[in-house]
């Protein structure tokens, strides 16, 4: 079965640190999404993709970037882990932008940062 | 003002009562969606509408376009229906955004 999976499911690392979260989907999907999920806020945007080699910013993309080198895969790296990037990361991932499209979503990875 | 409002924010019922949440939101949309979140923390979506009614089950969702606004109503409610419920709108292409949550409880 098709499915969106990302690792590691947990993460604990030092402020200064690069990381690196991993998504992968076997929906052959277009679009790809990063969200991350704070209490007092909705799922916020921090990335998304439309295809192979295009990457584009959400609404809270500062420290975070992605790189989209195939369809099944976009990697969310922190260049330099705060303490205010702990959070829970989804992935998420849509098959177009049809009126009815569905976007499917990862189990999720929860980051601590110390 | 968030585009995307959820109420209430927490609710508990008892089993078998009908529960409703709403969500109103300020922009105008393509679709909105109504999303679960169990305990263990997976999202799964529940409806995607545009206009008027969808029913799942003891799920029903509805919209109205001209209010900019949407209830999700589970009848005769059990203790699974316990989870976090999210609204989310689509303005632009497949980018959602979404409220806050409805955390519910339900008792046996």
């Amino acid at each position: 079965d098709a499915e969106i999976t990302q690792s590691p499911r947990h993460k604990i690392t030092e402020t200064g640190r690069q990381v690196t979260l991993a998504c992968h989907q076997t929906w052959n999907h277009n679009n790809m999404f990063w969200y991350r999920q704070d209490l007092g806020h909705g799922l916020r945007l921090i990335h998304y993709s439309y295809g192979v080699h295009d990457t584009n910013k959400g609404e809270v993309s500062d420290g975070y970037s992605v790189s989209r080198s195939n369809t099944e895969d976009l990697p969310l790296t922190l260049e330099s882990a705060a303490s205010s990037q702990t959070s829970v990361y989804f992935c998420a991932s849509s098959e177009g932008t049809g009126l009815y499209n569905e976007q499917f979503f990862g189990p999720g990875t929860r980051l601590t940062v110390l | 003002k968030n585009e995307v409002e959820q109420s209430p924010q927490n609710l508990t019922a008892q089993e078998g009562e009908f529960i409703t949440i709403n969500c109103s939101y300020s922009v105008g949309i393509s679709a909105l969606h109504w999303l679960q979140q169990h305990p263990g923390g997976g999202i799964v979506s529940l409806f995607m509408l545009s206009s008027g009614k969808k029913k799942h089950g003891r799920l029903i969702a509805t919209i109205n376009i001209q209010e900019k606004h949407s209830s999700l109503h589970i009848t005769a409610s059990h203790p699974r229906d316990s989870a976090v419920y999210i609204c989310a709108v689509r303005a632009y292409g497949s980018r959602l955004t979404f409220g806050e949550g409805t955390q519910l409880t339900v008792n046996p």
